[in-house]
């Protein structure tokens, strides 16, 4: 069976500080990947896709980067963080087609102070 | 740019009543729409996919009705229970972003015993 994986479940960053979070998929093979952003009072925002290895879309110019090293792995990044950036990240994979839901990850709690 | 709805924001009901969460989209050139459960501080959870060519999916308790031609899905629940308390999440995938979802900002549920 498939499992998504993210790390950290929590974070807690001072204001221009980098971030680095990690999801991974267990399970399938060239999965679309995908970062969401949910903030309070928003609904979920689509940050960025991948539909393979070093493909990355973005959907919403600002100061984070996403990163597709290997297959199954995908990392959100920023080299300095905002206040604006706080909120619940989910990563969710599909297999690629119209037919299929989206699993999401446990999700990551991050607080810029 | 598709654009989902989702009313009422929030509902709270006795437990053992039936209820009716309402979606609605501006675009209806779908592939499908889905239900997602979310509970607080956690990822989502797969309730319920409707293809573009069919008109309702079952799952239990659980009913989810697309009218694609008028922009809307209904999710009925039947008979609740407190722990159907969260929130319920309406998204649709449209063919651009990768097979990325739009959600609505979602249903918030309390269920009261």
């Amino acid at each position: 069976s498939q499992t998504i994986h993210q790390w950290p479940a929590t974070l807690v960053q001072p204001v221009g500080s980098p971030l680095s979070l990690e999801c991974t998929v267990e399970g399938t093979s060239n999965p679309n990947l995908y970062w969401y952003r949910q903030a309070a009072g928003r609904g979920l925002q689509l940050l960025f896709y991948s539909v393979g290895i070093g493909q990355i879309s973005s959907e919403v110019p600002q100061n984070l980067s996403a990163s597709r090293p290997q297959d199954r792995q995908f990392i959100l990044s920023s080299k300095k963080l905002l206040l604006s950036d706080s909120g619940f990240y989910l990563c969710a994979w599909t297999r690629g087609d119209s037919t299929d839901t989206q699993y999401f990850g446990p999700g990551t709690r991050l607080t810029v102070l | 740019k598709q654009e989902v709805t989702q009313i009422p924001a929030a509902l709270s009901v006795p437990e053992g009543e039936n209820l009716v969460l309402n979606c609605s989209f501006t675009d209806s050139a779908i592939y499908n729409l889905q239900w997602f459960r979310q509970d607080p501080g956690k990822g989502l959870t797969s309730l319920l996919l409707i293809q573009s060519s069919q008109r309702e999916q079952t799952s239990g308790r659980l009913n989810a009705s697309l009218d694609k031609s008028s922009g809307r899905s209904t999710l009925y629940i039947a008979a609740s229970q407190p722990g159907d308390s969260a929130t319920y999440l309406c998204a649709v995938l449209n063919s651009n972003s990768g097979y990325a979802l739009n959600f609505g900002k979602g249903t918030s549920l309390l269920v009261t015993p």
